[in-house]
């Protein structure tokens, strides 16, 4: 079964850089792109990084992303108490024909 | 601006379809893509299907037989259907609209640029 997995938590002090995985396989992140959403509280999910490193307009440049093979992450620096949130991975499955999210990452600015 | 709103029942019986519909403005649904997820509470996001105003469409595996998405160009609205409902359909339900994307070296790419706020519906009796 395809499946795209990330780290229910990360945290971090304002100021410092954090990141988050995604890690899948073959025939999910390794096949297609990643694009990333953000999730503030009480919120519709927002979209952050698209074709694995590509910013919308109006996104700070403190966030960024990567893909190596049948991983990607996601850099936040410069963290601010606003980016708390939750952030999300997501891909497209060939076999699957299906939009398939990473279970979530709950950030926490210390 | 692109703006989407859902609207629908808050609750459905279990065993009867649950029916929304997203209205769009800023933009014609015409020549685009839009898609329905949705959110558990305390949960992660699933994505249900989408649809093209072509006629082209894609339903999650898990939720195939249960899923309708249809668009209506004279109201620029899209629809969701989700039959036979449960307890598990219970969800907080976004629509948006996606940008599909594909170069022979990255592959393929879904990507959802506009949402709307969405909206609890709740199955139970």
């Amino acid at each position: 079964q395809a499946v795209v997995t990330q780290s229910p938590s990360a945290s971090g002090t304002p100021g410092q850089r954090v990141t988050i995985s995604c890690s899948g396989s073959s025939s999910t992140i390794g096949s297609n792109t990643v694009d990333w959403y953000q999730q503030l509280p009480g919120a519709a999910p927002k979209l952050l990084i698209y074709r694995n490193n590509q910013r919308p307009s109006g996104v700070p440049d403190r966030f960024s992303g990567s893909k190596s093979g049948a991983s990607a992450s996601l850099a936040i620096s410069g963290l601010q108490s606003e980016d708390e949130a939750d952030y999300y991975c997501a891909t497209w499955v060939d076999s699957l024909n299906v939009v398939l999210f990473g279970g979530g990452t709950k950030l926490t600015v210390l | 601006q692109v703006q989407l709103q859902e609207s629908g029942p808050g609750l459905v019986k279990p065993s009867e379809t649950l029916s929304l519909t997203c209205t769009v403005s800023g933009v014609s649904i015409n020549g685009y893509y839009w898609t329905w997820i949705r959110q558990p509470p305390g949960k992660g996001l699933e994505w249900i299907g989408h649809s093209h105003y072509s006629g082209t469409t894609k339903y999650n595996p898990s939720l195939k037989s249960q899923v309708t998405i249809s668009l209506d160009t004279s109201t620029n609205q899209f629809s969701l259907n989700l039959t036979s409902v449960s307890a598990a359909d219970t969800a907080m339900y976004y629509c948006a609209r996606v940008v599909p994307e594909k170069d022979f070296w990255s592959g393929y790419s879904f990507y959802f640029d506009f949402w709307g706020q969405g909206t609890l519906v709740t199955v139970s009796s």
